[in-house]
């Protein structure tokens, strides 16, 4: 039982690359969330699904772009990254959204 | 959007002090969740909190609900160097618009000198 697998762990981009953070999840759990971490800020929901095919816009969604075609995999889509988007990358997992929620490693993100 | 509230940002205390932490909302949560977050990781719950008024307790830790709904509060007793991280209050608010937003607060970085 791996948890919440996040890759990859370190990534640098320049600006206008796209790319996709992968998030998966062998739990069976139906509800996954993106959240990015920024110093003094907390952790801010980006995008969450709560089943596959249902996703829907969290705090923080300019700028990504997320789908859930299975219940294990969640992928995170930057389509043109920019330097506002440097940040450490959580994905996270649970039975629903007032349950406890299991946080994959992260990924951190530079964008240049 | 909802706000949270987290105080104190950091703190830095002596091995065997008590701690105190909370959190406070613009509005009214119904599930209120405290995370502890070590360099490199992802954050790992605490303890749930899913009922006004409710105190739950966890080891040394010790987390209650507010009766108001809108605040929550985290205690550590006799602190050890162990307990050194970054500690996240997380809540759920009311209402249908508000399911599945998960709402956290800033942080209490907390440093335990031995």
């Amino acid at each position: 039982n791996a948890g919440v697998t996040q890759t990859p762990k370190f990534q640098v981009l320049k600006t206008g690359q796209s790319m996709t953070l992968q998030c998966a999840q062998d739990m069976n759990h139906e509800y996954m969330s993106w959240y990015r971490q920024d110093p003094g800020m907390g952790l801010r929901l980006i995008h969450y699904s709560v089943g596959a095919g249902i996703t829907d816009q969290g705090e923080v969604p300019n700028g990504y772009n997320v789908s859930r075609s299975t219940t294990e995999d969640f992928p995170l889509r930057l389509l043109s990254a920019a330097p506002s988007q440097t940040s450490v990358y959580f994905c996270a997992s649970s039975y629903g959204p007032s349950y406890e929620q299991y946080f994959g490693p992260g990924t951190r993100l530079t964008v240049t | 959007g909802q706000q949270l509230n987290q105080s104190p940002q950091s703190m830095f205390i002596q091995e065997g002090e008590d701690v105190s932490m909370n959190c406070t909302s613009s509005s009214i949560f119904n599930t209120w969740l405290w995370y502890k977050q070590d360099p490199g990781e992802g954050p790992v719950l605490l303890i749930a909190l899913y009922k006004a008024g409710e105190l739950t307790p966890n080891g040394r830790l010790t987390a209650q609900f507010g009766i108001t709904r809108k605040d929550s509060f985290l205690n550590i007793s006799a602190s050890i160097p162990s307990d050194v991280g970054i500690y996240f209050c997380a809540g759920q608010g009311a209402g249908g618009t508000s399911y599945g937003k998960l709402t956290f607060g800033q942080g209490t970085i907390l440093t335990v000198h031995p």
